[in-house]
């Protein structure tokens, strides 16, 4: 597609249940990104998919969050048990190999539990 | 996990003023990009820097990356109300996710 997608744009989940969030990349893009933004702050790496490589997990912040790329493309986010302080807008970046372009943004899903 | 630290964290200033936005690290990076956010949408990207002591310069926006290579600025010229918005500054180390900083919310009032 012309840019990064992710879906759903808002969701507000009751404590305790588990969440899923999509992420369609730019196509062509062999590097995926996940990343957490409290209001106006700045952006909590979680997780980093390159090419068929192992992910690089090292910034989720607990068992709950998991992620997975199917086919070199579309990525889910997983977050079971959800918990208050997992409010936040969650954003999916990609890029091309060599990152010469920096990273493509989607517009983020703001996840709100309650 | 690098640590970057934006200053200042929030700036208000009338429209046509300059400012510097600041971004450090005890990390040495072997590039950085400086990103602008507004609200509801991803960051954008502005620019990427890979040379320490590296200008750059973007119309009224002028980046630059220290010798070091651990910190950088960014300056503002006449700035506009339609330069409003979250600045991010991220550095990466070797082909490795990049890592954001704490960001600077401006406001530029008409």
């Amino acid at each position: 597609g012309a840019g990064v997608s992710q879906s759903p744009s808002n969701k507000v989940t009751e404590k305790g249940k588990d969440v899923e969030l999509r992420c369609d990349p730019i196509s062509g893009h062999t590097a995926l990104y996940w990343y957490r933004q409290s209001l106006g702050q700045g952006l909590e790496f979680l997780i980093y998919f390159q090419g068929n490589s192992a992910p690089d997990k090292s910034g989720l912040p607990s068992d709950r969050f998991s992620a997975e790329r199917t086919g070199g493309s579309v990525s889910t986010l997983t977050i079971q048990r959800t918990q208050q302080e997992d409010s936040a807008v969650y954003l999916c970046a990609s890029s091309p190999y060599t990152r010469s372009e920096g990273y493509t943004f989607g517009s983020g899903t703001r996840l709100t539990v309650v | 996990t690098q640590l970057l630290e934006q200053s200042p964290q929030f700036l208000s200033i009338q429209e046509g003023e300059n400012l510097t936005v600041y971004c450090n690290s005890s990390s040495v990076f072997s590039s950085l990009q400086w990103y602008r956010q507004e609200p509801g949408e991803g960051p954008v990207l502005l620019v990427t820097v890979v040379t320490g002591g590296e200008v750059k310069k973007l119309k009224r926006l002028t980046f630059q990356f220290g010798d070091a290579r651990k910190d950088s600025s960014l300056h503002i010229t006449a700035a506009q109300p339609g330069d409003t918005g979250l600045y991010l500054c991220a550095g990466a180390e070797g082909l490795g996710q990049f890592y954001f900083g704490t960001g600077t919310s401006l406001t530029v009032i008409p």
